[in-house]
């Protein structure tokens, strides 16, 4: 089945470390999303890509940063330098390029101690 | 810049009743308009969208209708089951379709 795969689901890291999210879609979408989830606040974004190769800064994307080297991954690295860290990570892919409908992935939970 | 407002939740109702979660926009052109749903511990499914003004989007027995002159896309559903407990996301995508906005999302709970 086509989707998109988060990994891991839940990730602890030391302060000061910086640390890798996993994203993998295997829907053949050109474009791709970082969103960041916490209580009460909804969804902010994070990065994206809507092509290989290219990436653009969202809402919130100090102390972030991004590859988009294969279509069907776009990791995202959250840096020391970002300063409340923890928090519910959603990746997606937009499937409608007319009028913006997305494909979720599980999400990844970092906790950082 | 486009934004969407939510009622705050949480909500919390008795199964077989009426729900509404309003939610408006603020936007340049003419966007389209999503609800979302996310359950425990997972990301968020599409619910239901509406691409034009008064358009109206469904799925599950929930309905929400696209009114550009009160810039709404209220989420109603006539008689809600305890499986309807999730909580619940307006969106609004932007002209060309770059990006997605969120509101701040409505826990809903339903009681047996």
């Amino acid at each position: 089945d086509g989707g998109i795969t988060q990994s891991p689901k839940y990730l602890f890291r030391k302060e000061g470390q910086n640390v890798t999210l996993s994203c993998e879609q295997n829907l053949n979408h050109d474009a791709m999303y970082w969103y960041r989830q916490d209580p009460g606040q909804g969804l902010r974004l994070i990065y994206y890509s809507q092509i290989v190769n290219d990436f653009q800064k969202g809402d919130i994307a100090e102390g972030y940063s991004v590859s988009r080297e294969k279509k069907e991954s776009f990791p995202l690295t959250v840096t020391s330098a970002q300063k409340n860290p923890t928090a519910f990570y959603l990746c997606a892919s937009r499937w409608d390029t007319i009028f913006g409908g997305y494909t979720f992935g599980s999400g990844t939970r970092l906790t950082v101690v | 810049g486009d934004s969407v407002t939510q009622m705050e939740g949480p909500v919390t109702l008795s199964e077989e009743a009426f729900l509404t979660i309003n939610c408006t926009y603020t936007a340049t052109g003419y966007p389209s308009l999503f609800w979302y749903v996310q359950y425990p511990g997972e990301g968020l499914q599409l619910l239901l969208k509406a691409t034009k003004a008064d358009d109206k989007g469904s799925n599950k027995g929930f309905e929400a209708t696209y009114r550009k002159e009160t810039t709404s896309f209220h989420l109603e559903k006539g008689s809600v089951q305890v499986s309807d407990s999730a909580v619940y996301f307006c969106a609004l995508s932007d002209e060309g379709a770059q990006k997605l906005v969120f509101g701040q999302g409505t826990r809903l709970t339903i009681n047996p």
